[in-house]
């Protein structure tokens, strides 16, 4: 069965580095997204993409965050300057329209 | 601000017992409400998507309904499994595909042997 894939599994990273998240949507799905959940809390939405352009984003989704469809089948989320903060648990979901599907996440911890 | 709330946070079952738990979301702006099951170190794993008030779905031992008018889900495991231990989301949607889904809590389950 196709499924979301998500690498690394973790990341760790020092405060003000840059980090890359990838992911692997499931192919033919046509919506992108990433949602985190630090610990403790709620998994929250940061951005959704569709045909090329964010089509919504949070207000947590803010100048330090970016994301792109580079290749055609890797979706990336890059998070520049990382802050203590930022430590959470990362999911990237792709969605036909319809229900989403989660990759297993990759956890950043900034140091 | 959505607000999704789920209850209870944690429930402890043995096994062969029946349970249910319960998503609160807004009754205005309803689109979809979505149940996930998510064991850890895995991906939260899709259980359903209901649109309609009053639909009820079924996937072999779990069921769930839907009133949209009063805002409220219900998720029932009939005969819990060990197996079945995870932590149950439910998340709300208020527009068509590519709109967020803002999660409740969730509810862990632990099936005992």
């Amino acid at each position: 069965e196709p499924e979301v894939t998500q690498t690394p599994s973790h990341q760790v990273t020092q405060m003000g580095q840059e980090v890359i998240l990838r992911c692997v949507p499931i192919s033919n799905h046509l919506y992108f997204y990433w949602y985190r959940q630090i610990l403790g809390q709620k998994v929250e939405f940061l951005v959704s993409f569709y045909n090329n352009e964010i089509s919504e984003k949070s207000e947590i989704f803010d100048d330090q965050f970016s994301v792109e469809r580079p290749d055609g089948s890797n979706f990336t989320l890059k998070i520049r300057s990382t802050k203590l903060e930022d430590s959470a648990m990362y999911f990237c979901a792709s969605s036909p329209p319809g229900e989403q599907y989660f990759g297993p996440g990759t956890r950043l911890t900034v140091t | 601000i959505l607000n999704v709330e789920q209850s209870p946070q944690s429930l402890h079952v043995q096994e062969g017992d029946s349970t249910n738990f319960t998503c609160s979301f807004p009754s205005s702006n309803f689109y979809a409400l979505h149940w996930y099951r998510w064991e850890t170190a895995k991906s939260p794993e899709a259980l359903f998507v209901m649109t309609l008030n009053g639909d009820e779905k079924k996937k072999g031992r779990i069921s769930a309904t839907l009133n949209t008018k009063e805002g409220y889900s219900y998720l029932y495991i009939k005969g819990s499994q060990p197996e079945d231990s995870a932590t149950y989301l439910c998340a709300f949607r208020t527009g068509t595909s590519g709109s967020r889904l803002t999660f409740g809590e969730g509810t862990q389950l632990t099936v005992n042997p």
